[in-house]
């Protein structure tokens, strides 16, 4: 069964660092996605990409956050300059078409800001 | 303001019986609504979606129903099971746009 695939698994950085997480959507997908879900709290978008652009960002995706397709596979989450209230569960997630649909989601990347 | 509101408190119930779910919104239109399952640790997986014009959705032992009118997304699981034991998140499109919007999941437990 096709799945949604998330490394790391778990990141850890120091406060100001920049990271990346990575994600491979299922590979007919169109739509991407960008969620995450500090812990006890209710899982958030940040950004939707369709058509190698943004689509839509959430007020969270501010200027530290940037996304990108590099090579029609993979689907990167970068963080410039991370924060400690950046510590969160991150997942990834993608949809076959844009309108009536399932999302797909990863399994996350823990990232814990220290 | 807009909200999804879930029941805040974990769900306990035997197993066999029926768990019922519930998922309020205010200030949304959503064309239809989808509910996800969500094991500790793990990222939301697909269970169900029903559209506004349907008041009702089956697969397996799940149902879900649909009030428009009372803004309101009732999710049941027949028979529970211990591996049943997870949070259900509900959520919804926003009017047009393909993002989801999350409620803060309602965690259910079964006891053997």
């Amino acid at each position: 069964e096709p799945e949604v695939t998330q490394t790391p698994s778990h990141q850890v950085t120091q406060m100001g660092q920049e990271v990346i997480l990575r994600c491979v959507p299922i590979s007919n997908h169109l739509y991407f996605y960008w969620y995450r879900q500090i812990l006890g709290q209710k899982v958030e978008f940040l950004v939707s990409f369709y058509n190698n652009e943004i689509s839509e960002k959430s007020e969270i995706f501010d200027d530290q956050f940037s996304v990108e397709r590099p090579d029609g596979s993979n689907f990167t989450l970068k963080i410039r300059s991370t924060k400690l209230e950046d510590s969160a569960m991150y997942f990834c997630a993608s949809r076959e078409t844009g309108g009536l649909g399932e999302a797909f989601f990863g399994q996350g990347t823990r990232l814990t800001v220290v | 303001s807009q909200k999804i509101e879930q029941n805040s408190e974990a769900l306990n119930i035997q197993e066999g019986k029926t768990a019922t779910l519930t998922c309020n919104y205010t200030n949304y239109s959503p064309a239809y609504l989808q509910w996800y399952r969500q094991d500790p640790g793990r990222g939301p997986v697909f269970l169900l979606l029903i559209r506004e014009n349907e008041k009702e959705k089956r697969k397996e032992r799940l149902k879900v129903t649909f009030d428009t009118t009372l803004k309101q997304s009732l999710f049941h699981i027949t028979a529970s099971q211990p591996a049943d034991s997870a949070t259900y998140l509900c959520a919804l499109h926003p009017g047009g746009y393909n993002k989801l919007i999350f409620g803060a999941g309602t965690r259910l437990a079964v006891h053997p």
